[in-house]
């Protein structure tokens, strides 16, 4: 157990649906990330946030979005599903900003888009 | 251009050899961070190894080290001993910028498919 928990581990949903996958960073890490991980597009780089704020943003699509709670959980949002949207996704928490002392991925969560 | 590149896609080792993963990146930043994860086939992705741009030794972590070449911009994994739990998808990833910059995220490779054979 990695200490970054990721919910649901596997869903399925019909195009044109809304989902929402949720992370709950490594206790003490104030950063998370979000991953797309896809066959055609390998493993790209969503958004992330520090400590409740929106900090760099990646490939996300604007029918996705995310945010961080005051518990430092984080949720991210997929809206209007495609059948392109089916990947893993990957949360991953780190202490401070800048990932100097690392990176911890939680176990993805696998949305299949039917 | 791809900021980093793995040019094995698929790579095989016998069992108790050793095994080499190629990882070039390109950065133009003075500081920032070499990392290789693992990926088994249940999907999670394992942290293994870490190397600092002004790290002078080459890092060790048990069986893997890092094979740091910063004047060709490479970053091999070399993993010793192989062993038949060794199967899996292998990451290189760079995190760029100077601490204040703002943004740290990971930019991975396509990934190496390693497998042993026994």
């Amino acid at each position: 157990d990695s200490g970054v928990t990721q919910t649901p581990k596997h869903l399925i949903t019909a195009t044109g649906q809304r989902v929402t996958l949720r992370c709950s960073p490594r206790s003490g890490d104030l950063s998370v990330y979000w991953y797309q991980q896809s066959l055609d597009q390998g493993l790209q780089f969503l958004i992330q946030y520090y400590n409740g704020e929106e900090r760099a943003k990646g490939n996300i699509l604007e029918r996705f979005s995310a945010q961080q709670f005051p518990d430092l959980h984080s949720e991210l949002n997929l809206s209007s599903l495609e059948l392109g949207d089916s990947a893993l996704y990957f949360c991953a928490s780190s202490v401070e900003m800048s990932g100097l002392y690392g990176y911890t991925f939680g176990s993805g969560t696998r949305l299949t888009v039917v | 251009a791809q900021k980093i590149t793995q040019t094995q896609p698929g790579m095989f080792v016998q069992e108790k050899e050793a095994v080499t993963l190629d990882c070039t990146y390109d950065t133009s930043d003075q500081s920032y961070g070499l990392f290789w994860y693992k990926q088994p086939s249940s999907g999670e992705m394992i942290f293994l190894i870490y190397q600092g741009s002004y790290d002078e030794q080459n890092a060790t972590e048990g069986r893997y080290s890092l094979n740091f070449q910063k004047a060709r911009k490479s970053a091999n994994l070399v993993i010793s001993a192989s062993q038949l739990g060794d199967s899996a998808m292998y990451f290189c990833a760079m995190r760029e910028g100077r601490v204040g910059a703002g943004s740290y995220q990971l930019t991975f490779g396509k990934g190496t498919k390693l497998s042993v054979i026994p």
